[in-house]
């Protein structure tokens, strides 16, 4: 079965700092891997989607990596603002499933 | 282009009391799941939709549990009755079907949060 693992569990960073999130899985037979914010008391919503073929994605002051070979993909977010702070999770598509990580939650400090 | 639609967003019921949640999918999206989502957890699945045929429940309760897609489009999950565990957030996503195993990209509602007492 297919484990996904994000670390940190959690993450607090100054205003304007680079950070990086990492998600690891354990079985490297995927289609894609997709990066979901989620707000408190909200539903997750969808940052970057890397097809098993890419090597990465940039959506603004994001970009995904995805290395399927060693199972890992990161999230980098340039210059972070206190609007970023909310819960990170990702997503391995197996084709048939999802399986999700437990996600890192993000403080950015203003 | 309107996204995932869910509701009631909150509903606070007595164990033993049933409750039902519904969710109605982007158009054109196929595939429909069903999702739930304990506090600090990432989302677990409790069943997927290929249009109106539930082609994975095997993580659903069916002593419990029961969920219709008439149609093929909206969608009602039951829970019935619900117990103190149930309560959780549970989401419904939809993606659009690309062939024979679905490789598109998912989107959630705003999700149904349940307390029960």
């Amino acid at each position: 079965k297919q484990e996904v693992t994000q670390i940190p569990a959690a993450l607090s960073v100054p205003e304007g700092e680079n950070l990086v999130l990492n998600c690891s899985f354990t079985d490297s037979a995927i289609y894609n891997l997709q990066w979901f914010r989620q707000d408190p008391g909200k539903g997750l919503t969808s940052l970057l989607l890397i097809q098993s073929s890419q090597r990465e994605q940039t959506s603004g002051r994001l970009n995904a990596s995805l290395d399927k070979s060693s199972g890992r993909s990161t999230l980098y977010i340039a210059a972070s603002q206190p609007g970023d702070s909310a819960t990170y999770l990702c997503a391995v598509n197996t084709g048939n499933q999802f399986y999700f990580g437990t996600g890192t939650s993000l403080t950015v400090i203003p | 282009e309107a996204g995932v639609v869910q509701s009631p967003r909150y509903k606070i019921i007595e164990k033993k009391q049933p409750v039902a949640f519904w969710c109605n999918p982007i158009s054109g999206h196929n595939t429909l799941y069903w999702y739930l989502q304990n506090l600090g957890q990432g989302p677990e699945l409790l069943i997927r939709y290929e249009n109106e045929e539930a082609v994975d429940d095997s993580q659903l309760p069916k002593d419990r549990f029961s969920a219709e897609r008439l149609k093929g489009v909206d969608s009602t999950l039951k829970i019935q009755p619900a117990e103190l565990g149930d309560s959780a957030v549970y989401l419904c996503a939809s993606s659009p079907y690309r062939g024979i195993t679905n490789t598109g990209e998912l989107f959630f509602g705003e999700g149904s949060r349940l307390t029960v007492l």
